[in-house]
Parts: structure tokens; sequence; C-alpha cells
């Protein structure tokens, strides 16, 4: 089974700062895919970004990169030049490769983005 | 993309009553998967549901408690029966499109008082 990670249950980080978020998993599997989402109040589940295992890049997305460590099994997400629209929760996620899309959340990160 | 709808948004049921939820994909989809999400908490998979088979349900959800439907390739429904407050959740469904595309969909939750 895996497991997913997420041991800062709350942050917060002044607008236009940096912010990264922690992410650790458990896993025998070798090939597999990682990802963000992030839930505003809104409680709709939007996706941040997405790391294929098999990738040594890390995945950017505009303000949103990773820093995807296979062998320490790590998996931040940085957050450059936070805006208001960040605050929410961030939910690291795992899934395993070509086994039926389901995802394994972590416990996630519930961040403050103050002006 | 895939649009899910999803609905009721929210309810608020009597102790031993039932409530349907239903989602709606723009698209044909492969499987479907319903979560919970206990308040503060992560997302729980409660089971993923075929279209033309059974449910497969995870440990600790059981058929008797939360029957699924999935009559064809773009709809879905999760019936929390008998409630009880400790269902008092948001429920959500999500599914992706297509093999090897890793995008999980969600839709926008209900969230369930039992009083």
């Amino acid at each position: 089974a895996q497991t997913v990670t997420q041991s800062q249950p709350e942050m917060s980080v002044q607008e236009a700062e940096t912010v990264t978020l922690s992410c650790t998993y458990d896993t025998s599997e070798n090939n597999y895919y990682l990802f963000w989402y992030k839930q505003p109040p809104s409680r709709q589940m939007i996706l941040v970004i997405r790391q294929e295992a098999y990738k040594q890049q890390n995945a950017t997305e505009n303000r949103f990169s990773v820093n995807f460590q296979k062998a320490a099994k790590s998996f931040s997400l940085k957050i450059s030049d936070s805006q208001l629209g960040d605050t929410a929760m961030y939910f690291c996620a795992f899934m395993i490769y070509n086994a039926g899309n389901m995802l394994t959340f972590g416990g996630g990160t519930r961040l403050m983005v103050k002006p | 993309s895939a649009v899910i709808s999803q609905k009721p948004s929210r309810d608020i049921c009597q102790r031993g009553t039932s409530l349907t939820i239903q989602c709606q994909v723009d698209s044909q989809v492969t499987m479907m998967f319903w979560y919970r999400q206990q308040p503060g908490q992560s997302l729980t998979l409660i089971a993923t549901a075929n279209q033309g088979s059974e449910a497969t349900y995870e440990s600790g959800f059981v058929i008797d408690k939360f029957p699924i439907s999935r009559p064809n390739l773009t709809f879905s429904t999760l019936t929390v029966s008998n409630m009880s407050p400790e269902d008092s959740s948001i429920y959500l469904c999500s599914s992706s499109i297509g093999t090897g595309n890793t995008e999980a969909f969600f839709g926008q939750g209900t969230r369930l008082t039992v009083v």
C-alpha cells in the first residue's frame, strides 16, 4: 500500500513571498505519478502540478514548481510570488502508473496568504 | 478536460435516512471514484465504480452502507444509507478521461450534515 505524508498542517506566507510545502511518500512501485491539488473554500479540487516518476526534470507550472527527490521519496511544492488567491488546502497525491487512476492523498496543508 | 456536475451541493439530513448523490460527466469515462472527506481531513477513497460491474470498495467501506450505481459511462450515484452524525462529511466524485490520462477531474462535492 502507498502512504502520503504532509508534515505541515498549516502554513502562512506574505503576499509576493515564496513558500514551500512538504510531502513525502512511501511505495514499492517504480512507476507512478505525483500530484499537488488545491482545494479552495469552494471545495472544488484543482490540479496544480503533476510529476511523472520516470522524469528526472522537476515539473513547473508558472509560479508553481516541485522538487522531486525520487530516492528520498520526497515531493515538495514551491509557490513563488504568492497571491491571495493561493489561499487554500493543498493536497499531495500519489497514483500508480496504469492501475486505474485512483489517488492516494496526504493529509493536506492549509496555506494562508497574508496581504 | 472534463466537467463533472455533482448534486446536491449540500444537504442536512435526519439520522436513519438515506441520501443519494449524483455525478454526471460531460464525457464517457471508464472509471469513476467516490471519496469521503471528513471535517478537516484529507480525501479517502470509498470505492471505484466501473460501468457494467459491481463497484470495488476500499477497506472500511461496505456496499450495504454506500451502495453505488453506474448505469452508463457518464453517470454514477452514491447512496449514504441509514445515516448517523458520523457520516457528516464532504463526498466527492472523480474521474479521468481515457487510459493513460492521469489528470483526475472532480465534482464540486456534496457537504452532508446529519442531525
